[in-house]
């Protein structure tokens, strides 16, 4: 069936690096890529999105990349602050359907 | 904009009960929810996706007659787990699709969720 992976499992960086977050889909006919960050115990929250027919798209301290060929699209963050410290969840969206394919997940720990 | 909300927050019952949980969107117009379950440090698994006017579509190895699903209306889709069992504790979180013209979509393509529901069975 179709899968996103997603890596690493887990990212420390010191508070002001970046952080990347790498997802890899194999549907190629996906054309929708959201990011959702979630706080223990909370919802997951939309922080950026992407369609396939842009190659980059960037908000303040957040951008993501696609590259359709290779089917991969990555997160970074900037200037990273411990508030950033949550799980990231890739997804894609599953073609001729709304539903997604969410990534495994990546904790991120920025250290202060 | 697309403010989803989700009732129970938590609820707590006994083996063999059944327990609804309420996802309503509060500001837009939802003709497609999804439910998913999330176990704890594990990615959200989909469920199944909630439609409008007609039945649920389940995703393989999700029991329809254990997970009821209803979305009567517009901005109401609701999940009944029957029977409930000590394995079915999880946190299950609904989310709607935000249809194209609505406020926070840009693509009709975006999903906003609830808060989430904590079911523990005893």
């Amino acid at each position: 069936g179709e899968n996103v992976e997603q890596h690493p499992s887990t990212l420390s960086v010191q508070e002001g690096d970046s952080a990347v977050i790498k997802c890899t889909y194999s549907d190629s006919a996906s054309n929708y890529f959201p990011w959702y960050k979630q706080e223990l115990g909370k919802r997951p929250q939309l922080i950026i999105d992407i369609r396939s027919n842009v190659g980059e798209k960037k908000d303040q301290r957040i951008a993501v990349t696609l590259n359709k060929t290779a089917k991969h699209f990555s997160l970074h963050i900037t200037e990273t602050q411990p508030e950033d410290s949550a799980v990231y969840f890739c997804a894609a969206l599953y073609s001729g359907t709304y539903k997604y394919i969410f990534g495994t997940g990546t904790r991120l720990k920025v250290l202060a | 904009g697309a403010v989803v909300s989700q009732h129970p927050s938590w609820v707590i019952c006994k083996s063999g009960t059944s327990v609804k949980i309420e996802c309503r969107s509060l500001d837009f117009q939802a003709t497609t929810m999804f439910w998913y379950r999330q176990f704890p440090k594990q990615s959200l698994m989909l469920m199944a996706t909630s439609n409008e006017g007609s039945k649920a579509t389940y995703e393989q190895g999700v029991e329809k007659d254990k997970f009821l699903i209803n979305h009567a209306s517009l901005t109401l889709s609701t999940l009944t787990v029957t029977s409930a069992h000590p394995e079915d504790s999880s946190f299950y979180i609904c989310s709607a699709r935000v249809p194209l013209g609505e406020s926070g979509s840009a693509s009709g393509n975006e999903q906003f969720f609830g808060p989430g529901t904590r079911l523990t069975v005893l």
